[in-house]
């Protein structure tokens, strides 16, 4: 079936290094990849996206890349900072046929920027 | 203040006795879905919402129910709460399926 690996699953940087998380999915179909953030004892939340027709998209300090024939996506963080340190979800979406979106998620890096 | 609200934050309750999970938005988004979260297996879709009575099964839906009677609320149900129901539940919302999750801020359930 479709799902997504997310690697590593835990991750150690000083602070000021670059980040780099890898997904990979199994759908060809897959149309949208976006990140989530989630921090400790919260929910949740969406940190930047990408569609199946953009290679490459940056806002800040974080950005993402997509190569649709390998099928792999990368989060990349750079002079991390502290408040960087959480857990990062990627996620692949697929338009179904029957209209319905699915979203199907990585297991998740644990992510640490010590100072 | 753009949101979506769950209730309660915490549950412990015990093996068989019917509970249910709020979840509420403000953004008038069509798609609503309930996701539950267990270590090292990242968030599995339990339920999702087209739009208002429209519900299908996610990828874990055994032993959960939902309904979708107002486009802002999309309660989870569960009938008869067994141990392994025990996780951290989200309640997420979007303006169209997939893209751009809003989540709640969680409910911790324990089954004991």
């Amino acid at each position: 079936g479709e799902n997504v690996e997310q690697h590593p699953s835990t991750l150690s940087v000083q602070e000021g290094d670059s980040a780099v998380i890898k997904c990979t999915y199994s759908d060809s179909a897959s149309n949208y990849f976006p990140w989530y953030k989630q921090e400790l004892g919260k929910r949740p939340q969406l940190i930047i996206d990408i569609r199946s027709n953009v290679g490459e998209k940056k806002d800040q300090r974080i950005a993402v890349t997509l190569n649709k024939t390998a099928k792999h996506f990368s989060l990349h963080i750079t002079e991390t900072q502290p408040e960087d340190s959480a857990v990062y979800f990627c996620a692949a979406r697929r338009a179904m046929k029957t209209s319905y979106d699915k979203v199907i998620f990585g297991p998740g890096t644990s992510l640490s920027v010590i100072p | 203040e753009a949101q979506v609200t769950q209730n309660p934050r915490y549950l412990i309750t015990v093996t068989g006795k019917k509970l249910t999970v709020t979840c509420s938005q403000n953004m008038n988004h069509e798609y609503m879905s309930w996701y539950r979260q267990d270590p090292g297996l990242g968030l599995r879709q339990i339920y999702y919402s087209m739009n208002v009575e429209v519900t299908d099964k996610g990828d874990v839906p055994e032993g959960y129910k939902v309904s979708r009677k107002e486009k802002r609320n999309f309660p989870l149900i569960l009938e008869s709460p067994s141990p392994n129901q025990t996780s951290l539940y989200f309640c997420a919302s979007s303006a169209s399926g997939g893209f751009g999750y809003t989540f709640g801020s969680g409910t911790r359930l324990t089954v004991v």
